[in-house]
């Protein structure tokens, strides 16, 4: 079957580094995305990953390894503002989203 | 420039009741998505359509109908409305590119009675 693992909930400090990990099992593999979820709100895309590497952007980067079916979203400097959900989805074969739960992040001052 | 606009936004039916979700897009997509999302689940895709006429089946399509008569336009329709559906909608459309982002429409609270 298809599946995507992420932890439920996360809390960090404001001004530290977060590592919000995901693991993947899908029928082919199309890339690996990541969108920000704010309480009541719609997600937003963040990034997109279809090689092995990382890709960053500003204080977000993605990784993915798709030989061991994992990626990570990590945040730096963190910011009250970055509280929200983390959703990790995988493009299968045809290129149909499989999502995960989500990543309830909470930033601690 | 909206973007994504899903009405209504919140609505409360009686169980048997019919409804209908509209969402408009002005970015010219190809292809849009119905989702439903609920708590400890990741979004599920209803149905979608790759263009102008079209719609397929997505995860939970049950209970279900919708239609796409104008490129701009994903209306998704309940028959008669179950508890089961209370959820929160979310519509969304791509352009062309497979590897494309989805834009989001805010949603649609629907609680049935």
């Amino acid at each position: 079957g298809q599946n995507i693992d992420q932890p439920t909930e996360m809390t960090a400090t404001e001004g530290a580094i977060v590592q919000i990990n995901c693991t993947y099992q899908t029928s082919g593999f199309n890339g690996l995305f990541w969108y920000q979820q704010h309480a009541g709100e719609a997600p937003t895309f963040l990034s997109y990953n279809v090689l092995d590497g990382l890709e960053e952007k500003g204080r977000f980067s993605s990784f993915l390894s798709r030989s061991k079916g994992y990626s990570y979203l990590l945040l730096k400097e963190l910011q009250m503002k970055d509280s929200a959900s983390y959703l990790c989805a995988a493009a299968d074969s045809n290129y149909q989203l499989i999502w995960g739960a989500g990543t309830k992040l909470i930033i601690k001052p | 420039n909206a973007g994504v606009t899903q009405t209504p936004k919140f609505r409360v039916l009686k169980t048997g009741q019919s409804m209908t979700l509209l969402c408009a897009q002005d970015m010219n997509h190809e292809y849009m998505y119905w989702y439903r999302q609920d708590p400890g689940m990741g979004l599920r895709l209803i149905h979608y359509s790759v263009g102008e006429g079209t719609t397929a089946k997505g995860e939970v399509p049950d209970g279900y109908n919708v239609s796409r008569l104008k490129k701009q336009n994903f209306l998704l329709g309940l028959e008669s409305a179950a508890p089961s559906q209370t959820s929160v909608y979310f519509c969304a459309s791509k352009g062309t590119g497979e590897s494309g982002e989805l834009f989001f429409g805010e949603g649609s609270r629907l609680t049935v009675l």
